[in-house]
């Protein structure tokens, strides 16, 4: 089987802008998940999808939002960029049960200027 | 307030020895634990996982230890090989929270030859 894919593995945005992040799921996986990761703050959760619904979301502020398609196929945006969104943010999918393991994509690394 | 606390940022062991790396967690309300191992530029990658029901779970080379009285656990690799040296997280998850994974800030490993 395929691992999770994420585009694009890196961008560099201006404040201000805002950025959509791909994640494409294991085969059969319906349930998506996002989590930033950085220097001081480590792995965080920013929401989940499961069956086109967002499931499940962090404490990150509105301007962080995702869907999900019928594919399972999930998208981010963040909107408004500010310099604090640098990061590596990462996609992780997995089957229904909530003790499924986690598979994780390579991450996009975006870097806000 | 961090839920799952890994208090040494990095450890360093000897080729063949063990490495030991610890977690604690507050949250009497987690049943899953799983440990997750990064490199650079790349996304967590599964290694071993252990239910609340438990207290150990073995992998070739990787054992999880889990004392729910203490909210402690631990991953001990057996022996140690250079290409462990990596980022190790331990990771949390109860049914309550609909599976959402809450991290520690990670150890470094670094298995010297």
């Amino acid at each position: 089987k395929a691992g999770v894919t994420q585009t694009p593995r890196y961008l560099i945005k201006t404040r201000g802008q805002q950025v959509t992040l791909s994640c494409s799921p294991i085969s059969g996986h319906r349930s998506v998940s996002w989590y930033q990761q950085t220097p001081g703050q480590g792995l965080q959760f920013l929401f989940e999808y499961f069956s086109e619904t967002q499931r499940n979301k962090g404490n990150f502020p509105g301007r962080f939002s995702g869907r999900q398609f019928s594919n399972s196929r999930s998208e981010m945006n963040v909107s408004t960029l500010e310099l604090g969104d640098s990061a590596l943010y990462l996609c992780a999918s997995r089957g229904a049960g909530y003790t499924d393991t986690q598979y994780f994509g390579p991450g996009t690394r975006l870097t806000v200027l | 307030d961090q839920q799952v606390k890994q208090n040494s940022p990095s450890l360093s062991v000897q080729e063949g020895r063990i490495s030991i790396l610890n977690c604690d967690y507050t949250n009497s309300m987690f049943d899953y634990f799983l440990w997750y191992k990064k490199y650079p530029a790349e996304g967590p990658t599964f290694l071993i996982s252990i239910s609340s029901i438990k207290d150990k779970n073995e992998d070739g080379r990787f054992t999880v230890f889990l004392n729910k009285s203490a909210k402690h656990l631990s991953l001990h690799i057996v022996p140690s090989q250079p290409g462990d040296s990596a980022v190790y997280f331990c990771a949390a998850i109860s049914g309550g929270s609909q599976g959402n994974l809450i991290f520690g800030k990670g150890t470094k490993l670094s298995v010297k030859p």
